[in-house]
């Protein structure tokens, strides 16, 4: 079935670093979201990629679609604390009515001051 | 923007019992609603997907007797876990699409605050 593999799984760094998360689909994807999840908390939508090579800036985190619509990266320039949690990629099912999302694992961030 | 309203944030049950989780989109209608587990240190696990009116689609390995989903109207749509078990134990999240043209996809999946079920 269709799958979205997202790495690392866990990323360390220093505040002021900065950080790359990846995603690949299986398949052409009709769009991908990215989501933030604080320990503890829920996911909360980032933004939403549905260009082919579509480029967004968000301050200090930038979102990337690959030109085959099936890869997407976030980077995050100049980390700090308050990144800090789970960043979720999540490609845009097509299939049948429902429209699901297929999400990738997460990358874990955490952020040493 | 969106807000999508899940409670119990928290619960505690005796194995056995049943457990109802409710979400409720407070600011627009949620013709679509997805119910998803998730394990500590994992990613989200969809269980079934619901719509309006209409019988939820439960996805492999999810059963549907022991997970019985209600979307009686465009804002309510329940999670009962029938005959609790430890193993049942999890944080269980509703994320709500609205109908196209309202923001549903523009602003994503609005996600509620989730439940933490614990069964003893």
């Amino acid at each position: 079935g269709q799958q979205v593999m997202q790495i690392p799984q866990y990323q360390h760094v220093q505040e002021g670093e900065d950080f790359t998360t990846y995603c690949n689909s299986s398949t052409t994807l009709s769009n991908i979201q990215w989501y933030k999840q604080r320990p503890g908390g829920h996911p909360v939508f980032l933004i939403q990629l549905v260009k082919s090579g579509e480029v967004k800036k968000q301050k200090r985190l930038t979102f990337q679609f690959g030109e085959a619509k099936k890869n997407s990266s976030l980077h995050i320039t100049a980390t700090q604390t308050t990144d800090v949690g789970t960043y979720f990629c999540a490609g845009l099912d097509n299939a049948g009515n429902n429209r699901k999302l297929i999400w990738g694992l997460g990358t874990s961030l955490a952020v040493n001051p | 923007g969106a807000v999508v309203s899940q409670h119990p944030s928290w619960v505690i049950c005796k194995s056995g019992t049943s457990v109802k989780i409710e979400c409720r989109s407070l600011d627009f209608q949620a013709t679509t609603m997805f119910w998803y587990r998730q394990f500590p240190k994992q990613s989200l696990m969809l269980m079934a997907t619901s719509n309006e009116g209409s019988k939820a689609t439960y996805e492999q390995g999810v059963e549907k007797d022991k997970f019985l989903i209600n979307h009686a109207s465009l804002t309510l749509s329940t999670l009962t876990v029938t005959s609790a078990h430890p193993e049942d134990s999890s944080f269980y999240i509703c994320s709500a699409r609205g109908p196209p043209g309202t923001g549903g996809i523009d602003y994503g999946y609005t996600f509620g605050s989730g439940t933490r079920l614990t069964v003893v």
